[in-house]
Order: structure tokens, then C-alpha cells, then sequence
């Protein structure tokens, strides 16, 4: 069973515009999500996180958003550069294990 | 540091071969894990350790496949026979000691069985 989803597959932007990422998850006990970056032929870089407690983290051109009451989770990034394109995955962490969403093609159009 | 290193990089074999990778985790950290990323799955954990013991392999596939860790410094994911089904990206992961969800991913490696 899925319980993190990224309903998005792909997501073309222009630069300088917003990027917004999209992620849902069904368990209740998670306490603490992620934003992973990915190059081809790279692994995943750490983004960004955010404790359950909490409902916005920000790092630079980077925010995440959560809604607890919705188990939904958004990545902005303001402004959109071109090395943004990569694929964005999203995660939530349940004791030690990170689920994975299936991730999102993010492209952004000069 | 030099980040979480995993070898090889790429390995292309026949069906019923055994293959071995292998990984070496930051220095100081104390949690390790293995993912696989396919397209049909996405990326996936199969096993993790902490202090070299294995916690949780329920997402070891089959008994075809197999981790160890002999020590802080080292570890392998083998799987012998392998199988067409096999063919993946197969990630290693490492967290420090109080943030084992804040992970390091090395730069996999892409399997090919034919």
C-alpha cells in the first residue's frame, strides 16, 4: 500500500516563476517529512524537512507546507531556477523507515 | 566528507550469476539502509541496520537477496541467483546517531540482468 502519493508526475515551469509540488499520505503516526532532489544518475539529495508539529519550514528559496488535518504536504520554490529540474520526491518518516512517493518531473522552461 | 560511496556503479550480468554490492556509509553514522527504485515500484527500503545490526528487512524481496554489515565502515547487498526482475537502481543509504530520518544517499547502483 501506497502512503505517500505524489499525484503529479511532472510539472513544467518558466524561470523565475513558482514551483509548486503537491504530496498526500494516509498515516496518521508519521512525525517528520521530506523533499528530496534527484539528478539522472545521482541519488537523493535532502532538501528540506518539517516536524508534525509544526506547519511551514523555510530555507532560502524553499518552503514546505503542511496540513495535517488534510495528511497533505506542498514544496514551493520561489524563485524557479533552471538547476531546479530534477525529479522531487516527497517522504514521510514512521520511527526509522521513510516511505517514498513516487515522485515528480520537475521541469522549468527559460 | 566524502559522502556515502557505493560500488560499482553499474553492473550488467546473466541470469543466475551472483552479484554483490556494496557500500561504504559517512563516517560516525550509525543507521544504514538499502533501496531499490524501479519504475513500477519507486524506490523502495529493503533492509536497514543500526550499529551494524539488521532492524527490519521486511522489504527483502525474496531469499535470493541479502545484506550484511560487518562493520561500521562496510556493507553488501547480495543476490545470488540473480534474475531479470532484479534489474534496478539499488541505493545506499546513511543517517547519524538521533536522526536516522534525515538520510544520505549514495549515487546507486544501476543493475542489469539479462
Amino acid at each position: 500500500d501506497q502512503q505517500v502519493k505524489q499525484n503529479s508526475p511532472s510539472l513544467s515551469v518558466q524561470e523565475g516563476r513558482i514551483s509548486i509540488l503537491n504530496c498526500d499520505y494516509t498515516n496518521s503516526m508519521f512525525d517528520y517529512f521530506l523533499w528530496y532532489k534527484k539528478y539522472p544518475a545521482e541519488g537523493p539529495t535532502f532538501l528540506i524537512s518539517i516536524s508534525s508539529i509544526k506547519d511551514k519550514n523555510e530555507d532560502g528559496r524553499f518552503t514546505v507546507f503542511l496540513n495535517k488535518s488534510a495528511k497533505h504536504l506542498s514544496l514551493h520554490i520561489v524563485p524557479s531556477q533552471p538547476g531546479d529540474s530534477a525529479v522531487y520526491f516527497c517522504a514521510a518518516s514512521g520511527g526509522r523507515k521513510l516511505s517514498f512517493g513516487a515522485g515528480t518531473t520537475v521541469t522549468v522552461r527559460a | 566528507d566524502a559522502g556515502v560511496i557505493q560500488s560499482p556503479r553499474h553492473e550488467v550480468t546473466e541470469m543466475g550469476q551472483e552479484v554483490t554490492l556494496r557500500c561504504k556509509p559517512i563516517s560516525g553514522h550509525d543507521y544504514l539502509f538499502w533501496y531499490r527504485q524501479t519504475m513500477m515500484r519507486g524506490l523502495e527500503l529493503l533492509i536497514y541496520f543500526n550499529n551494524n545490526v539488521p532492524i527490519d528487512d521486511s522489504g527483502m524481496p525474496e531469499d535470493r537477496f541479502s545484506a550484511k554489515m560487518p562493520n561500521a565502515s562496510f556493507s553488501t547487498l547480495k543476490i545470488q541467483p540473480s534474475e531479470p526482475r532484479d534489474s534496478a537502481v539499488y541505493f545506499c543509504a546513511s543517517s547519524e546517531p538521533g536522526t536516522a530520518f534525515l538520510q544520505f544517499f549514495g549515487s546507486g547502483t544501476q543493475l542489469s540482468v539479462l
